[in-house]
């Protein structure tokens, strides 16, 4: 199994709603991801787990809220986001290793948010 | 991080080689280089990545040159489903676990 399973595919939310993406990796990787990708633009990184502690936040807003209840699962929790938070939401996963520098990431095919 | 130098597009004809160039003149010893590519609507997906070797595998080959300061991707016998943006990455071991990825190139391929 060499998937990354994204849930749900699509998403709409008003501004006051709380909702969860969810995230799901059966191949023992260790390291988590969270990207954000805007139209016709690269994915940029929000956050990353490694051995489900939170390692890299890359000053992400506090209305999104990581989480990573075990090795195979990485949430993202929404709350009160923005009409410009409207983004694909990228989940990736990679092996992780102390002192590696040659490791691949495996990508879900991500959920497609749209905040009214 | 080093940084990275694509051009933001190039047109392919089906079953020809795609070369696609890539400069990090500013990268480190222990970096390696990686390429993803992106399909439209879905997550990027790994290619290929190396250090100093030419690398080849089912998907594509990897060209390193000596002074690593840049590479070129090479799809050998490209389709019109290698239509895609690819980015090359230089993968950082420093601060964490870092994939940071540019601009990328568009690759059309044209029947």
């Amino acid at each position: 199994d060499t998937e990354v399973t994204q849930t749900p595919k699509h998403l709409v939310m008003g501004m006051t709603n709380k909702k969860s993406l969810k995230c799901e990796q059966h191949m023992g990787h260790r390291a988590m991801y969270w990207y954000k990708q805007k139209a016709k633009k690269p994915p940029e990184l929000m956050f990353v787990y490694s051995y489900e502690k939170l390692s890299i936040n890359e000053s992400v807003p506090s209305r999104f809220s990581p989480e990573c209840p075990n090795s195979s699962l990485l949430n993202l929790h929404l709350h009160a986001l923005q009409p410009e938070d409207s983004a694909l939401y990228l989940c990736a996963s990679s092996r992780r290793g102390r002192g590696l520098t040659n490791e691949k990431l495996f990508f879900g095919s991500g959920t497609q948010l749209s905040v009214l | 991080d080093a940084k990275t130098t694509q051009p933001p597009s190039m047109d392919c004809a089906e079953g020809r080689a795609a070369n696609l160039p890539c400069n990090h003149s500013t990268i480190s010893g222990n970096e390696y280089v990686y390429w993803y590519r992106q399909i439209h609507s879905q997550g990027p997906q790994y290619i290929i990545h190396g250090l100093k070797n030419n690398e080849t595998n089912e998907m594509a080959s990897l060209i390193i040159t000596e002074d690593r300061k840049s590479s070129t991707l090479i799809l050998p016998h490209a389709t019109l489903r290698d239509t895609a943006v690819y980015y090359c990455i230089v993968r950082t071991n420093t601060g964490g676990f870092k994939t940071i990825f540019g601009a990328g190139t568009r690759l059309f391929v044209k029947a």
